[in-house]
């Protein structure tokens, strides 16, 4: 089967300094990763994806890192603001699970 | 107006009652699902249509049952509520972009409580 899975449960950044949240996938095979965002109250929402045949993509102030060696996703908030406290997952192709998620907290 | 929208909101409710859950979308997607979301355990599937004549079980659809009436409308039904149904429940819809990326698109979730 298929899993992906966040390193850390919650990640605590200081408002103004860059997020890294991470992913490992076990699916050689998907042809492509998302990420989502969902905040308190709100379903989630799309953030941005990448093609298994790329590296590297950017968004405005989110970039996301694929290295297919080792199967890890990276998802990096540049300038964290308050807005970007939520819970951020990275779920497989088949939209399964999306696991637990990752949960930011910014800090003023 | 929001594309994906649920009702109720919130619900109350009592162990061995039946209730329904209703999705309505209006972005013509083919593909809809549903999720329910625990705390620490993230969202988990609970069935999915991919058009008005298919459906399928998900991950955890043991207690749940579902319709697809149209393709803007596909409900979901706990037949006897039970206490551990608690949980906030997630409708979606996905379509695939021009980049070929199948993307979702979420309602804004309906609190249940089962007593």
């Amino acid at each position: 089967g298929e899993s992906v899975g966040l390193h850390l449960p919650t990640l605590s950044v200081q408002e103004g300094d860059n997020s890294i949240i991470n992913c490992a996938y076990s699916n050689s095979a998907s042809d492509y990763f998302i990420w989502y965002k969902q905040e308190s109250g709100k379903g989630p929402q799309f953030i941005i994806d990448i093609r298994s045949n790329m590296d590297k993509r950017q968004g405005q102030r989110v970039t996301v890192l694929l290295n297919k060696t080792v199967k890890h996703l990276s998802l990096q908030i540049a300038a964290t603001q308050p807005g970007d406290s939520a819970v951020y997952f990275c779920p497989g192709d088949y939209k399964l699970s999306f696991g637990a998620g990752t949960t930011v907290t910014v800090r003023a | 107006d929001a594309d994906v929208t649920q009702t109720p909101r919130n619900r109350i409710t009592k162990t061995g009652k039946r209730i329904m859950l209703e999705c309505s979308q209006t972005k013509g997607h083919d593909r809809m699902y549903w999720y329910r979301q625990d705390p620490g355990l993230g969202l988990r599937l609970i069935y999915y249509s991919f058009d008005v004549k298919d459906i399928n079980k998900g991950e955890i659809s043991d207690g749940y049952s579902v319709s697809r009436q149209a393709q803007a409308k596909f409900s979901l039904s706990l037949e006897s509520a039970i206490p551990n149904q608690t949980a906030l429940y997630f409708c979606a819809t996905s379509d695939w972009g021009t980049a070929g990326v199948e993307t979702q698109y979420f309602g804004p979730g309906t609190r249940l409580l089962v007593l």
